[in-house]
């Protein structure tokens, strides 16, 4: 069965630090792979994605992700993180050209320590 | 472009009530989704439509209905609240590149 996996459902970095969130996804092919953000009462917004091509995608707000078919992961970074970063972030895997049932990792939520 | 609407904001409900959540999109998407949201559980896909006239389950769709007569529309429907669906609710929709956008929830409480 498919099955996405953020390992990390809280992470606590200080202001200025670099991070890394966790991706780890079990499909039978290469999915399209999707980050988003949510900030505080909001809604969700799109950060970055991969069809294909460049493993190393570049996202808004200086984030980005690197897949790794080896390990099925598509992990998250920014090199140094604000204090706006503070939110929650969820990894979204879709099937290509199957399934219309999108689902999403259980998040990560992140604090930013001043 | 309002891109994707709902109503209302925020709703008190008691148990047994009935109630429709609205959803609307103006991005001529084909795709449609309602997500609910619950601390520690991340999103879970309640139903979802690939076009007017078709719509299927998702993960978590017992005690909702949709229904999906227009591109634009894709209301969910609670036939007996409960308080078990007491949550905040997303609508979504994507095109073809599987993209995203989302509605700014409905934050629903049962009593």
């Amino acid at each position: 069965a498919q099955s996405v996996t953020q390992p990390d459902i809280h992470i606590t970095v200080s202001e200025g630090a670099s991070l890394e969130l966790r991706c780890n996804y079990s499909y039978g092919a290469t999915p399209y792979l999707f980050w988003y953000v949510q900030s505080p009462g909001q809604g969700l917004q799109l950060l970055l994605k991969y069809f294909s091509g460049d493993t190393l995608v570049q996202g808004i707000k200086g984030f980005e992700a690197e897949f790794k078919r080896s390990q099925s992961s598509f992990n998250l970074r920014k090199p140094s993180v604000h204090w706006s970063d503070a939110a929650e972030y969820f990894c979204a895997p879709v099937t290509q050209g199957g399934s219309e049932k999108l689902v999403f990792g259980k998040g990560t939520k992140l604090t930013v320590n001043p | 472009n309002a891109g994707v609407t709902q109503t209302p904001k925020f709703q008190v409900l008691k148990t047994g009530q009935s109630m429709t959540l609205q959803c609307a999109q103006d991005m001529n998407h084909e795709y449609m989704s309602w997500y609910r949201q619950d601390p520690g559980m991340g999103l879970r896909l309640i139903h979802y439509s690939v076009g007017a006239g078709i719509t299927d389950q998702g993960e978590v769709p017992n005690g909702y209905n949709v229904s999906r007569s227009t591109t634009e529309d894709f209301p969910l429907r609670l036939l007996s609240a409960a308080p078990s669906q007491t949550s905040v609710y997303f609508c979504a929709t994507h095109g073809r590149t599987y993209e995203q956008y989302f509605g700014p929830g409905t934050r629903l409480t049962v009593t």
